[in-house]
């Protein structure tokens, strides 16, 4: 149980564009997600908080008009990187947390964006 | 003072022998703590979690929790070579709903 998955798993984008990622949360429901970027060979780095059917909470430095989140439904959350620059080139990972009273998070695979 | 601190490593044990791991953190009304796994260019994977003083074991994993030193280690019996990966601390403090990462200790099991 407890699966998560993520797509695309990797995408390359021209600089300029827009893309988004989807995380989904297989057999089990979830109120909240976490959206992660991580440079190579640093640490992981939460990026916003995402509430079903509420606004997400961005993490300090974030951006939100650049990272665009929804939660549309308690299996999905989406976040969409506009406008993307070399520099947003990074790994992006979801997690979800099935709630029922315990705080432990599942992650996604993972999806490598570069952008050119 | 960083929230939760690692010792980044690398830590290099023989395969067979005790890996121990090490964190630290610096709320002290964390309720819950958590180990997870990230294999290079891999997502982190949940491996064990603890939320009460003591000892839990899981198979060849043993989680140490010590609310009064706010200290959580991870203990590797036999390790492996599969086992060499970034080990990430995680904690959860009252009020907040996100876990709190450590940067990781890279461990290392050579042959």
């Amino acid at each position: 149980g407890a699966v998560v998955s993520q797509h695309p798993s990797r995408v390359i984008c021209k600089s300029g564009t827009s893309v988004k990622i989807e995380c989904r949360s297989l057999d089990f429901q979830a109120t909240t997600m976490f959206w992660y970027r991580q440079f190579p060979k640093q640490s992981l780095m939460l990026m916003a908080t995402s509430n079903e059917g509420s606004k997400a909470t961005y993490e300090q430095g974030v951006e939100k008009d650049k990272f665009l989140i929804n939660h549309a439904s308690l299996t999905l959350s989406t976040l969409t990187v506009t406008s993307a620059h070399p520099e947003d080139s990074s790994f992006y990972i979801c997690s979800a947390n099935p709630g029922q009273g315990g705080y432990e998070q599942y992650f996604g695979p993972g999806t490598r964006l570069t952008v050119t | 003072q960083k929230e939760v601190e690692q010792n980044s490593g690398p830590l290099s044990v023989p395969e067979g022998a005790i890996a121990s791991l090490n964190c630290t953190y610096s709320d002290r009304v964390s309720q819950s703590f958590f180990w997870y796994r990230q294999y290079s260019g891999k997502s982190p994977e949940l491996i064990m979690s603890i939320y009460s003083n003591g000892d839990k074991e899981d198979g060849r994993f043993t989680a140490q929790l010590n609310k009064a030193s706010q200290y959580v280690s991870l203990l590797i019996r036999d390790s492996q070579p599969s086992d060499s990966a970034t080990y990430l601390c995680a904690v959860k403090t009252r009020g907040y709903n996100k876990l709190i990462f450590g940067a990781g200790t890279r461990l290392a099991v050579h042959p």
